[in-house]
């Protein structure tokens, strides 16, 4: 069964970048079926989607975000990962890693999770 | 981007109940919309994808219909363990957005 789990700092400094790792477990990241993906939910708030990466290195961006996000994958390691630079207090949210299908790109994996706060 | 409005905000139903959440997308999306469920302090969780396919493992009890802009989410026999924020996603187009997600309370 696939599982896929979320690290990285938990604090990070206003105007630096915030890097965070997801971890797949129980299947192959290089699996061609799959796009790899990042969620980010504000307290308290709904959720919004960041983008997505294959296992080749094509990516897909929010276009709100698009000029700070960078997404990469290590098929190697079975992680890919979230770059997200110039942080605010406004990025501070809990950040989902997910798998979404290719072929429709429909979410069905979650990770568990992981909150950043953005502070001085 | 395409909005998703969901309706109601919030809502307060008993043990038993049958319950519909709507999601309304600001342009045609096709079959392209998914519901999640959200326990506080958790991740979501899959329900529905393709508007009315039910995710491998997901009580029958949900379902979901609709297509093109108009999309429903229903409960039936609503139980405790339904207590949760629910969410409707659309993937038709980039970027994937989501509803504002209903509140659902257990009298």
């Amino acid at each position: 069964q696939v599982q896929l789990q979320e690290s990285g700092p938990g604090l990070v400094k206003p105007s630096q970048t915030l890097s965070l790792t997801c971890t797949v477990s129980g299947g192959s990241i290089s699996s061609g079926d799959y796009y790899w993906s990042w969620i980010r939910q504000h307290p308290g708030k709904g959720l919004e989607w960041i983008g997505y990466i294959y296992y080749s290195g094509s990516t897909y961006y929010n276009p709100s975000l698009k000029s700070r996000v960078t997404i990469s994958v290590d098929t190697s390691k079975n992680q890919f990962s979230l770059k997200l630079s110039s942080v605010t207090a406004a990025d501070t949210a809990v950040y989902y890693c997910a798998r979404a299908v290719r072929q429709d790109r429909r979410i069905g994996i979650w990770g568990q999770g992981t909150t950043v706060t953005v502070s001085s | 981007d395409i909005q998703m409005t969901q309706s109601p905000s919030s809502l307060s139903a008993s043990v038993g109940d049958r319950v519909t959440i709507t999601c309304r997308a600001s342009q045609g999306i096709s079959n392209y919309l998914a519901w999640f469920q959200q326990k506080p302090g958790k991740a979501p969780k899959s329900l529905i994808y393709a508007a009315s396919s039910l995710q491998s493992g997901v009580p029958s009890k949900f379902s979901g219909s609709g297509s093109g802009t108009d999309f429903t989410l229903t409960i039936s026999s609503l139980q405790p363990e339904d207590l949760a924020t629910y969410y409707c996603q659309q993937y038709n187009s980039y970027p994937i957005t989501f509803g504002q997600g209903t509140r659902l309370e257990i009298k």
